[in-house]
């Protein structure tokens, strides 16, 4: 397998525009996690999904920023419009999460660094 | 609340020095821990796990035990290379599949 993959790796935008970060999990993988990491905050959980259903979007920033996963082997997070503060490296990860197991052991993609001016 | 706590960086060691990170945290039930490594411009990767207490996690000369007496999960290398240089993370692994991430431990090893 590739591996989680993600794309574009680099997307430099003006605010206002919207952007889509795209996900591919690793086939067979049942969960689904978007992450943004920046120096002031680290790293911060914003949406996961199970089975391609969104589980818990409590970490979505604000409603300018929306996750969908059509099927198990597809997943896109939208950021409309677009705002400086959303600059960060976006990380996707996947697992095989199994009921009632503690071990979920994530698979990240290399991350989509994404620069607002 | 759950939480994982772990020392703060940077860390900066000369080559084929000890390397010590401490990881303490708090959780209800039987959590699973784990390190995550994050090398520069790349994702995170998992480096190393323990699922049950005084299970000892190993992986490229790295090793750490959970050790549920002292909540703890204390990474330790017993010499680092100029390559180790990377961000380190404490990952605690509730048992609904939850995950908490410490803030995470910058290590840069010089020559």
């Amino acid at each position: 397998d590739a591996g989680v993959i993600q794309s574009p790796r680099h997307e430099v935008t003006e605010m206002g525009q919207e952007v889509t970060l795209r996900c591919k999990p690793i086939s067979g993988h049942n969960s689904l996690f978007w992450y943004r990491q920046t120096m002031m905050r680290g790293l911060e959980l914003l949406i996961y999904f199970n089975n391609n259903v969104p589980i818990d979007d409590s970490g979505m920033p604000e409603d300018r920023f929306s996750a969908k996963m059509p099927n198990a082997s597809f997943s896109t997070l939208k950021i409309q419009p677009s705002e400086p503060r959303d600059s960060a490296v976006y990380f996707c990860a996947s697992s095989l999460l199994a009921g009632g197991s503690g071990a979920n052991v994530l698979t990240f993609g290399a991350g989509s660094r994404l620069t607002v001016l | 609340g759950d939480s994982v706590t772990q020392m703060e960086g940077p860390v900066t060691l000369s080559e084929e020095a000890f390397l010590t990170i401490n990881c303490t945290y708090t959780a209800t039930g039987y959590p699973s821990l784990f390190w995550y490594v994050q090398y520069p411009g790349e994702g995170l990767q998992l480096l190393l796990k323990a699922t049950k207490a005084d299970d000892k996690g190993s992986n490229k000369g790295f090793e750490a035990t959970y050790r549920k007496e002292t909540t703890s999960f204390h990474l330790e290398k017993g010499s680092v290379q100029v390559s180790d240089s990377a961000v380190y993370f404490c990952v605690l692994s509730l048992n609904t599949g939850k995950l908490i991430f410490g803030q995470g431990t910058t290590l840069q090893v010089k020559p």
